[in-house]
């Protein structure tokens, strides 16, 4: 079946400086949607990018990931992060055979001041 | 815009007991409605999808036994969590979407907290 792999379960990094979260998938379906979501504290995940088409960049509050089918990844990156940055990230999958959504086990970013 | 409320946000239930928590789709028609669980540590796990006019499907080792769910309109859903123990102990997710397609959005209401004591 369909899945979403996160290898990081925890990065820390220091305000300022860039950062990426790893996002690779598997997927026997070809018309598949990938989402970004964030998720703060004690609140519910929050959409943050999305995409579908293959080596297009997609931008959203200063993050961006361009999705990648020859190497089945979806990074996201941030040149320059913010303590604001701070939460918890989720990588996910869709295909059009069903709408579930595949979640990965999500990374918690920690800005450090 | 679209949003999702879902109530109540935080919730204590006794051990052997039932809660119910609701999901209301405001701005869209909520065609298919979807309900996660996020366990402590864990990631989330798809309970059920519940598209109106047709059956609802559950995931494995969720049952509609343990988690009957409603869905009768296109702007309401809820779920029943039956005989509460601790293992059933996370916060709830109510995600809508309003038609098909991989790239239509699923909008997540905030969440019911369940705690069981």
């Amino acid at each position: 079946g369909d899945s979403v792999t996160q290898t990081e379960g925890l990065v820390t990094v220091t305000e300022g400086l860039p950062v990426m979260l790893n996002c690779t998938y598997q997927t026997a379906y070809s018309d598949v949607a990938f989402f970004w979501y964030v998720q703060y504290l004690n609140e519910a995940p929050k959409l943050l990018l999305r995409s579908s088409t293959d080596n297009k960049r997609t931008e959203h509050q200063g993050f961006h990931a361009t999705l990648h089918k020859s190497s089945s990844s979806f990074h996201l990156q941030k040149s320059s992060v913010q303590l604001s940055d701070s939460a918890l990230y989720y990588c996910a999958l869709r295909s059009s055979g069903s709408w579930q959504l595949i979640f990965g086990s999500g990374t918690q970013l920690t800005v450090m001041p | 815009g679209a949003l999702v409320y879902q109530y109540p946000r935080r919730t204590i239930c006794k051990s052997g007991t039932s809660m119910r928590m609701e999901c209301q789709a405001v701005g869209f028609q909520a065609t298919s409605v979807a309900w996660y669980r996020q366990s402590p540590q864990k990631t989330f796990e798809l309970i059920a999808l519940s598209t109106v006019n047709s059956a609802i499907k559950y995931e494995q080792n969720f049952t509609q036994e343990k988690f009957p769910i409603s869905h009768p309109n296109l702007s309401f859903s809820s779920m029943t969590v039956l005989n509460a123990y601790l293992e059933d102990r996370g916060l709830y997710l109510c995600g809508a979407r309003d038609r098909q397609g991989a790239g239509t959005e699923v909008f997540f209401g905030k969440g019911t907290r369940l705690t069981v004591v």
